[in-house]
């Protein structure tokens, strides 16, 4: 079957660095999507990793390992405003995404 | 350049009843795919619209339907509610749907619509 594990919640610190994993099986793979949810709020695109290695974006980076079906998203510099879920999601041979639950990540002052 | 827009926002229906929710996709994007997110959990794959044609579905009955239009707006319905259809109801719209990922399929969701079912 298709399955997308992540943590279901993290809490970290304001300045501080976490890193949120994700672990996935898909029947094929055409990439994978990290999506920020805010409570009550739509799915907003963070990143896409297709090829493995890491991908930086300002204070958001996202990593990828196809062998071992492997992704992390990793958050520096944290600020309050990063409070919210973070969905990994995996792209199967029909282009279809497969989500996962989603991290609820907490920000502590 | 407007956004996905979806309405209602809020509705609350009855066991058996019928809903049509409704999405207007993002300017220059030709392909809408509806979720489905409990409170709680990741969105679930509904179905996807591309050029009027449903071209994907996910695990849900044939009570879930949909449309899209030469607009490329689009409408979800579902007959015979039931109590666990209570969830938020998302469209989401894409560039292109060519099967070559270029980064360009990323989506754009709307606000969603809440549905609750009694």
């Amino acid at each position: 079957g298709q399955n997308i594990d992540q943590p279901t919640e993290m809490t970290a610190t304001e300045g501080a660095i976490v890193q949120i994993n994700c672990t996935y099986q898909t029947s094929g793979f055409n990439g994978l999507f990290w999506y920020q949810q805010h409570a009550g709020e739509a799915p907003t695109f963070l990143s896409y990793n297709v090829l493995d290695g890491l991908e930086e974006k300002g204070r958001f980076s996202s990593f990828l390992s196809r062998s071992k079906g492997y992704s992390y998203l990793l958050l520096k510099e944290l600020q309050m405003k990063d409070s919210a879920s973070y969905l990994c999601a995996s792209t199967d041979s029909n282009y279809q995404l497969i989500w996962g639950a989603g991290t609820k990540l907490i920000i502590k002052p | 350049e407007t956004g996905v827009t979806q309405s209602p926002t809020h509705l609350i229906k009855t066991r058996g009843q019928q809903v049509t929710l409704r999405c207007s996709s993002q300017s220059g994007h030709n392909t809408v795919s509806w979720y489905q997110q409990a409170l709680g959990q990741g969105p679930q794959f509904i179905f996807q619209y591309y050029r009027e044609e449903e071209n994907g579905r996910g695990n849900f009955p044939p009570r879930f339907s949909g449309l899209q239009f030469p607009n490329y707006s689009s409408e979800l319905n579902v007959n015979a509610l039931e109590l666990d259809d209570s969830a938020l109801y998302l469209c989401a719209s894409s560039a292109d749907l060519t099967g070559a990922f270029s980064g360009a399929n990323v989506l754009t969701f709307g606000a969603g619509s809440r549905l609750t079912v009694l």
